[in-house]
């Protein structure tokens, strides 16, 4: 069965950091694009950040860019967003999703339960 | 950055009745565009890609159609479980842009 399990979120205050993580299953993971989907309380889906296959290529929305980064280990299968400089209007449960198709951008057929992270003092 | 607008924002429909759920790009997307659907403390589930090709597990009551710049999703007759929110995103460029969704509520 094909999976993603989020883990990672939890409270933290602003200016502080935190990393996410993403255990894929039931796929070949090094093949696939994959992304981090925020949403905020009550609100809408943002695109994040996604990464290449191999990881050698990163993409970021200009409102995490220069905050967030985000990496893979294909030997475990995982992948990570390190959020630093953490402000309130990032709290959100944070997804992780997965492309129908390997090798390049695609809809997204499978999504994680999501992690919550909150951002206050 | 390509912007998605979805109208409108909430949809009050009776069951049995259509939905008609608009989405625009700013720029066209070709048919790289999906649906997804969102229910209450659920994870979004893929609805649509291609713009127009259904994905597993949906019935034919979802439709959806469109390129370029101009898309809609169409649900011919709805069902109770058809009350969700609805969004569009495209998958054409980088970085990848959600619209704001349409919440489908009872009448």
């Amino acid at each position: 069965e094909v999976q993603l399990l989020e883990s990672g979120g939890g409270l933290v205050q602003p200016e502080g950091s935190l990393r996410l993580s993403c255990a894929a299953s039931g796929f070949t993971f090094s093949s696939c694009v994959m992304s981090w989907v925020r949403q905020a309380p009550g609100k809408g889906l943002e695109w994040v950040s996604g990464i290449s296959g191999s990881g050698g290529s990163t993409y970021y929305a200009d409102s995490v860019k220069g905050r967030f980064t985000i990496s893979r280990d294909n030997s475990k299968n995982t992948l990570y967003l390190q959020m630093n400089r953490l402000r309130a209007e990032d709290t959100a449960v944070y997804y992780c999703a997965k492309p129908r198709n390997s090798g390049w951008i695609d809809a997204f057929d499978i999504w994680g339960q999501g992690t919550m992270v909150t951002v206050s003092s | 950055e390509i912007v998605m607008t979805q109208s409108p924002a909430t949809l009050s429909v009776s069951p049995g009745e259509r939905a008609t759920l608009s989405c625009r790009a700013s720029q066209s997307v070709s048919s790289n565009l999906a649906w997804y659907q969102q229910k209450p403390g659920q994870a979004p589930r893929l609805l649509i890609y291609g713009a127009s090709t259904r994905a597993t597990g949906f019935p034919a009551r979802f439709s959806g159609s469109g390129s370029g710049t101009e898309f809609t999703l169409t649900i011919s007759s709805l069902q109770s479980e058809d009350f969700a929110v609805y969004y569009c995103q495209q998958y054409n460029n980088w970085p990848l842009t959600f619209g704001g969704g349409t919440k489908v509520e009872i009448k």
